[in-house]
């Protein structure tokens, strides 16, 4: 079964406005990954965050983790329409090791400019 | 190459005829792995490589499905008598290694219909 939920499924905004997307889990995790896949594009790793940092940047991305509540969210500011995708959040199956990831739904991203 | 690279990028295929596709990883990465995913889907683990060690096969559906990578390298995801059910994306991915916190790198797939 699938490990990480996002929230919501389906996210549309304007061209200039932040976008936020949440990811729950249900394991303990060494870290979570998001992923970010284009239109009939392959899959692109944007972030990745241990289990012991609470918030990480990458550019206008922010990410943050609370291993309290099993939850992850995406933070995409000041988006531009090239921001149009899904985005997927990541865990291990198996702590420790990545060879088993369970990905969730996914978010679909629509920035209109 | 520079990237993962997966071939065929379409294939169409009868059902019950067999068909096998192809990875070819980063260069030097250790691990290789195989994921499929449907439309509107997440990608679903199938199995994955160290060097050309099968690590773990749980995600393999069933027996019709096979995978190799037999010089560490190039790896082949076969499936046999082919079903309806079996069309989807088929994504190749390599990192350094399996351990926690290496960046997994996706090729950008093999879309496969079976009609």
């Amino acid at each position: 079964s699938q490990q990480g939920e996002e929230d919501p499924q389906a996210l549309s905004i304007q061209e200039g406005e932040n976008a936020t997307m949440n990811c729950s889990y249900k394991t303990s995790i060494n870290n979570l990954q998001w992923y970010r896949q284009n239109s009939g594009r392959g899959l692109v790793h944007l972030i990745l965050i241990r289990s012991n940092e609470r918030e990480k940047h990458s550019g206008r991305l922010r990410v943050t983790l609370d291993t309290s509540k099993k939850s992850s969210s995406l933070l995409i500011t000041a988006s531009r329409a090239a921001d149009t995708a899904s985005y997927f959040c990541a865990t291990a199956r198996v702590v420790g090791s990545q060879g088993n990831l369970i990905f969730g739904k996914g978010t679909k991203l629509s920035v209109k400019p | 190459g520079a990237g993962v690279s997966q071939s065929p990028r379409y294939k169409v295929t009868k059902r019950g005829q067999d068909v096998a596709l192809r990875c070819d990883p980063i260069s030097g990465h250790v691990s290789l792995y195989w994921y499929r995913q449907a439309l509107g889907q997440g990608p679903e683990f199938l199995t994955y490589f160290n060097y050309e060690a099968q690590q773990d096969k749980s995600g393999l559906p069933n027996d019709r499905f096979s995978a190799e990578r037999p010089e560490g390298s190039i790896s082949t995801l076969t499936i046999q008598r082919t079903e309806q059910r079996d069309s989807a994306m088929y994504r190749c991915a390599s990192s350094l290694a399996a351990v926690s916190g290496n960046t997994i790198y996706f090729g950008e797939g093999s879309w496969l219909t079976v009609v």
